[in-house]
Formats: C-alpha cells, structure tokens, sequence
C-alpha cells in the first residue's frame, strides 16, 4: 500500500526557515516524480514543486521560487521541502504527492497518491 | 497562467439524484502532441488530503466508483456524480496540467439537500 507521510511542519516566525520532509513507502520511489502542493485555512489547493524522479525536472510556482528548494533522497524515499524566508502567506497545510510526468513536455501531470499533509504556521 | 474556473461553487443535491460541476479553463487544455485534454478532478473530504478521481478528463481512477464521469474538451469540462451518495460530500476540485504552474479551480462544494 502507498503510504506518504509528511512532517517538519509547525509555527515559524515571519522571516525563518523550515524544512518539510515526505517519507515514502509502498512504491518505488526514486520511479516516480513527486510535488508538494498547499492548502491556505479554509482555501483551495495551490501546487507548490515538482521535482521528476531523476532530479533531471524542477519546477516552482512564481510565488515560493528564489525561496523554497525542493529535493529527493532516492535511497531513502526521501522527498523535502526547504523553505526559507517565510512569510504569512505561506500559512498552509502542506502536501506531499506522487505525481505522473509528461515526458515528451517535461511537464509534471496528476498526482495520483497524496500524503495527510503537515502544518506550517508564519506567524510571529 | 491557465486560469480554472469551477462553477457553482456549490450546490445540494437530493440522494441518488445527479451532481453536475463545471470546469473552465482559460484556453484550451487540448494536447496537440497526444490529442488528449490535460485536466484532472480531485474530492476532498472534510480534513483529509484530495483524491484523485478523474484524469485526461475522462479516465477514472483505478478503484474510483462508475457513478462518477468526466467530460469536455478544449475548455470546459465536466464532472458527473451520478445515484448521489452520502460518502460522496465532498468539496471536488479540477486541476488542468496542461502548463506549469499546475493550476486548480476554486472548488464546488457538494451537499445533500
């Protein structure tokens, strides 16, 4: 069975770093691309990263680029989320997902399998 | 940026009636290179992570019950739950990745009446 677990989430202060990890079991991980993906309190859903399963393809939204670093540990089906320079915007539940990749496009698509997710409060 | 538009943001609907939601995007999601709309739909139920329903706008998900359908093509799509379930409360979003960003519609909240 699939399983993502995510963790490194908490309350973080306007300005500071955080560093979210998915743990992955269930599959064969370094197979597959993965994103991270965001939920504002009561908001709708906001792709964050994708990183392809070679580290070859990553990709950020416009509005954590320059501040967020996405990564893969392929032999420990690790995928991470560095976060620097937080802000109150970035207030959200984060999920990991198992995503399918384009590989004509080099575009990530759906994603298949998500984790529960972990919460990162900027907040000072 | 491929704007998502979903519509109504939400609706009640009586037991074993239908649910139609609606997904706009603002240009086509066509695929040129395998002729395929690049648009998928996703449920999320109160406090847990979205579900994959529904990919290339018509392919449902392993394990994903035949009462839920997607169609459409180009720019509008549409998602159908059919024989409405009381499991099936949810907030249902689509998410085209035809472009990055990947982009989402806001969400259609679907309650029982």
């Amino acid at each position: 069975e699939v399983h993502l677990a995510e963790s490194g989430g908490g309350l973080v202060q306007p300005g500071g770093s955080l560093r979210l990890s998915c743990a992955a079991s269930g599959f064969t991980f370094s197979t597959y691309s993965m994103n991270w993906f965001r939920q504002a309190p009561g908001k709708g859903l906001e792709w964050v990263s994708f990183i392809s399963s070679s580290r070859f393809s990553i990709y950020y939204a416009d509005s954590v680029k320059g501040r967020f670093t996405i990564s893969r540990d392929n032999a420990n089906n690790s995928l991470y989320l560095q976060m620097n320079s937080l802000r109150a915007e970035d207030t959200a539940v984060y999920y990991c997902a198992r995503g399918w990749y384009d590989i004509v496009t080099g575009y990530p698509d759906w994603s298949d399998q998500w984790g529960q997710g972990t919460l990162v409060t900027v907040s000072s | 940026d491929v704007v998502m538009t979903q519509y109504p943001g939400s609706l009640a609907v009586s037991l074993g009636e239908r649910a139609t939601i609606h997904c706009k995007s603002s240009q086509s999601v066509l695929s040129s290179s395998n002729n395929k709309n690049s648009l998928a739909w996703y449920q999320q139920k109160s406090g847990q992570p979205p579900k994959l329903l529904i990919y290339w706008a018509s392919v449902r998900e392993s394990g994903v019950p035949d009462r839920f359908s997607g169609s459409g093509s180009g720019t509008d799509f549409t998602l159908t739950i059919d024989s409405l379930q009381t499991a099936d409360l949810a907030v249902y979003y689509c998410q085209q990745y035809y472009n990055i960003p990947l982009t989402f519609g806001g969400g259609t909240k679907v309650e029982i009446k």
